[in-house]
């Protein structure tokens, strides 16, 4: 257990619908990430907060955000969804935003219909 | 963009055996790490390196950070039965928060062993 919470473990939609992901980072750690993991294109990285900040941005579609509250949990929403989207996401937590030891939750499997 | 090619896909090997996997970049990287996925479960960090030529062990785990900034190799000597799972590399080009410092990850190598 790394001590990275997210909810829900599944979610099932149709296409055009819009989600949201929870994340709450392990306890003490101030910087959030999130990542996509599909059959073809592996674990993307997506985008990290870093202390209620966004801190860098990766391949993120316009479709999605996210943001980092005060209490530090994470939200990433999805929008418009497509049958693409389909996918792992997962959020990661480090103690600050300088360090490569991230620890990674159980993940959100999202399945578009 | 950076791209990592990660080799072999896929291994299947019986137990006791060594095993070797591998990653290369197109482009440098400061930062090397690896990875193990379980089924189910997030990633988990196994050995980092942030030094070209480093070599660093974890147990029955090795890996290295090629001299060229390019590659790194990992490991596992005498494999049990819980070292299945999907390893993966990763690597980091540029500083922290910049547009080439997020992690770049290969699309793994999954690992089967046969007791």
């Amino acid at each position: 257990d790394s001590g990275v919470t997210q909810t829900p473990k599944h979610l099932i939609t149709a296409t055009g619908q819009r989600v949201t992901l929870r994340c709450s980072p392990r306890s003490g750690d101030l910087s959030v990430y999130w990542y996509q993991q599909s059959l073809d294109q592996g674990l993307q990285f997506l985008i990290q907060y870093y202390n209620g900040e966004e801190r860098a941005k990766g391949n993120i579609l316009e479709r999605f955000s996210a943001q980092q509250f005060p209490d530090l949990h994470s939200e990433l929403n999805l929008s418009s969804l497509e049958l693409g989207d389909s996918a792992l996401y997962f959020c990661a937590s480090s103690v600050d935003g300088t360090t490569d030891t991230q620890y990674f939750g159980p993940g959100t499997r999202l399945t578009v219909l | 963009g950076q791209q990592l090619n990660q080799s072999p896909q896929s291994m299947f090997i019986q137990e006791g055996e060594d095993v070797s996997m591998n990653c290369t970049s197109s482009s440098i990287f400061n930062t090397w790490l690896w990875y193990k996925q379980d089924p189910g479960e997030g990633p988990v960090l196994l050995i980092a390196l942030y030094k070209a030529g480093e070599l660093t062990s974890n147990g029955r785990l090795t890996a290295q950070f090629g001299i060229t900034r390019k590659d790194s190799f990992l490991n596992i000597s005498a494999s049990i039965p819980s070292d299945v799972g999907i390893y993966f590399c990763a690597g980091r080009g540029g500083n922290y928060g910049g547009s080439q410092g997020n992690l770049i990850f290969g699309k793994g190598t999954k690992l089967s062993v046969k007791p």
